[in-house]
């Protein structure tokens, strides 16, 4: 199975900050990679797919990069609504796995 | 609008069973792909089974292979996870999503989760 991890597990931030999110693989996934927000208490939304491709109705603020093994989500400039868990998650081969996740906190 | 609709959770004894539901509206279901991702509580994200439209093709983490079976009615467009020796560790949410796919260079799809339903939630304890 493909393991996927993130750096950091948690992280403290303001609003209007860079915010930057990273996620390995244990191999190569190509650009078979996926984003997902989940606030508290609700279900996971999908954020970015295939590395960089914005879902309709995320806001510009959320990009994301890489290739291969390694990635990254990166919120521009983090709004109160940000504040939440993200995951990374592999399609490149069954089972699908997800990250661990990174909990963004208020500072 | 599109929406899924999880039931059939509830609280069960180890080595039990339960048959949780996902009613889908909004979209025709046969045409996607669907899963099941669980979520302990205070834990992450965690893929569970996957099926194609037409059901003939099945994919199961290795955690519940062979406990659990994935299935759907698409005359009912009703999504199914029948769950067999349930054990302690399998508590958790437990929610259905619809499988997307974009078109990518050279006639290959790149594949993530795009519909999401709220989740039922299962406890395993006696």
């Amino acid at each position: 199975d493909i393991q996927m991890t993130q750096s950091p597990s948690s992280l403290s931030a303001s609003v209007g900050d860079r915010v930057t999110i990273t996620c390995r693989a244990s191999q190569s996934i190509s650009s078979y990679l996926n984003w997902y927000q989940q606030a508290p208490g609700k279900a996971p939304k999908l954020l970015i797919y295939a590395v960089s491709s914005l879902q309709s109705d995320v806001p510009s603020r959320f990009s994301g990069s890489g290739s291969g093994t390694d990635f990254t989500l990166t919120i521009s400039s983090l709004q109160p609504e940000d504040f939440a868990s993200y995951y990374c998650q592999q399609s490149y081969s069954a089972p699908w796995t997800f990250g661990q996740g990174t909990k963004v906190e208020i500072k | 609008e599109v929406q899924l609709v999880e039931s059939g959770g509830g609280l069960v004894q180890p080595g039990g069973s339960l048959r949780l539901s996902c009613a889908a509206s909004g979209f025709t279901l046969s045409t996607y792909w669907m899963h099941w991702v669980r979520q302990a509580p205070g834990k992450g994200l965690v893929w569970v089974s996957r099926i194609n439209g037409d059901g003939t093709t099945t994919d199961y983490a290795d955690s519940v292979k062979g406990r659990f079976t994935i299935s759907r009615d698409n005359a009912k467009n009703t999504l199914y996870l029948q769950m067999n020796s349930l054990r302690a560790e399998d508590t958790a949410m437990y929610f259905c999503s619809r499988g997307g796919a974009a078109a990518a260079i050279g006639g290959y799809y790149y594949y993530y989760m795009d519909v999401w339903g709220k989740g039922t939630t299962v406890t395993v304890s006696s």
